[in-house]
């Protein structure tokens, strides 16, 4: 039940911005979009999540379609430790719990 | 703060054997913790819902009694894989919600233990 899709990989110039599109068509109105990255062979790590406004922190923005069926997350300035695969995730809730589905991912390469 | 270990990190078996991996949260009380299977390239696959003191809810196509999960405590959970096969070589991840309000909607991810087995 793949609830998002993504590019499966992206280059970026060392200090450019890099834009990661994610398209969740079928979301459902309470459920969040969330966005982690996973450096080879580490355990994901957290970067931002969202449900109907866009948000930023000091990681990163995410912008969300007011039809909310895709979202952009927004590094603002790609350094080579951005190198990484981003998943796009929706949290799904069921049997009183919440739960992630993880998209495919993209590998975004940071240029020098 | 927030932080999720996993034990062994990587893990060499024979065929046939059982192996158990460890998930603990470091610095919060974890009421319910995951468990995922990722392969080489591939993005995670939720195997199981771990709760304390509860029996664990698994996905569709994995086997419960392949794969044993023991949540006794608000900070370990573990992952037995029993009986171990070539195919169950991969890269298996944990990660824990913490509930005291501090990150309410995150999962916390360990950073992985790679199981191959000979």
């Amino acid at each position: 039940d793949a609830k998002t899709t993504q590019p499966t990989s992206m280059d970026c110039a060392e200090g450019r911005a890099a834009n990661l599109p994610c398209n969740h068509s079928t979301i459902s109105g309470n459920e969040y979009v969330y966005w982690y990255r996973q450096i080879h062979s580490q355990g994901p790590q957290y970067i931002i999540h969202g449900l109907k406004n866009n948000e930023t922190n000091e990681m990163a923005s995410l912008i969300i379609t007011e039809d909310r069926k895709s979202s952009t997350l927004i590094l603002p300035h790609a350094t080579l430790r951005d190198t990484a695969v981003y998943y796009c995730i929706v949290r799904v809730q069921t049997s009183g719990t919440y739960k992630y589905i993880f998209g495919t991912g993209t590998r975004l390469k940071v240029l020098a | 703060g927030a932080v999720v270990s996993q034990h062994p990190s990587r893990v060499i078996c024979k065929s046939g054997t059982s192996v158990k991996i460890e998930c603990r949260s470091l610095d919060f009380q974890a009421t319910t913790m995951f468990w995922y299977r990722q392969f080489p390239k591939k993005s995670l696959m939720l195997m199981a819902t771990s709760n304390e003191g509860s029996k664990a809810t698994y996905e569709q196509g994995v086997e419960k009694d392949k794969f044993l999960i023991n949540h006794a405590s608000l900070t370990l959970s573990t992952l037995t894989v029993t009986s171990a096969h070539p195919e169950d070589s991969s890269f298996y991840i944990c990660s824990a919600r913490d509930w005291s309000g501090r990150s309410y909607n995150e999962q916390f991810f360990g950073p992985g233990t790679r199981l191959t087995v000979l």
